[in-house]
């Protein structure tokens, strides 16, 4: 099944500072979603990437999905504490839906 | 409210006990995930299920067995609990068996203590 890991595991960044969460890919991936979980809370959909390079913007979010389509990037600019969660990507796909180990960030006010 | 509701919200139970976890996807939606979530831990996959069929299995123990109903709605057995059982269990549900570019829509989740 694909194994899809997640950079880095725990990320403090004072508020105001840039945030950068990596999901790197063994396989092709045919796209890739991106969620974000509140602590205490469920996992809340943000975006789905498919085509290969693509970038697409949220508000202060970035998400970029790799020319191979094997890794995907989220990068938040100047964080703010209601940034603080756990950011998981999911690669779907017929078979299996295979979430990332998540990205911890908690915002230092 | 996300659409998706899970039943109940806490359980707690002994080891060695048997426990069932009821979903209701979002209406409209066919397909229903089962995730398993330790302390701090990861999502895994355990199993989903589309229109009532089982269409793809992730790391189900023999333990733990689900369905889906004609009505959509599905249930995670789980038996012979184990104290590391113990975990959050999310329920998520999309239109398609793939997921679609709405993603998927998650429930609050079943908080399961096995004591």
């Amino acid at each position: 099944g694909q194994q899809v890991m997640q950079i880095p595991q725990y990320q403090h960044v004072q508020e105001g500072e840039d945030f950068t969460t990596y999901c790197n890919s063994s396989t092709t991936l045919s796209n890739i979603q991106w969620y974000k979980q509140r602590p205490g809370g469920h996992p809340v959909f943000l975006i789905q990437l498919v085509k290969s390079g693509e970038v697409k913007k949220q508000k202060r979010l970035t998400f970029q999905f790799g020319e191979a389509k094997k890794n995907s990037s989220l990068h938040i600019t100047a964080t703010q504490t209601t940034d603080v969660g756990t950011y998981f990507c999911l690669s779907g796909g017929y078979q299996k839906v295979t979430f990332g180990t998540g990205t911890k960030l908690q915002v230092i006010p | 409210d996300s659409g998706v509701t899970q039943t109940p919200k806490h359980l707690i139970t002994a080891t060695g006990q048997r426990v069932t976890l009821r979903c209701s996807p979002r209406s409209g939606d066919l397909s229903v995930y089962w995730y398993q979530q330790s302390l701090d831990q990861g999502l895994q996959f355990l199993i989903q299920y589309y229109n009532g069929e089982e269409r793809a299995k992730g790391n189900i123990l023999e333990r733990f067995s689900a369905q889906q109903f004609p009505d959509l709605h599905s249930e995670l057995n789980l038996s012979s609990l184990e104290l590391g059982d113990s975990a959050l269990y999310f329920c998520a549900s999309s239109v398609e068996h793939t997921g679609d570019s709405d993603g998927y829509t998650f429930g609050s989740g079943t908080r399961l203590t096995v004591v």
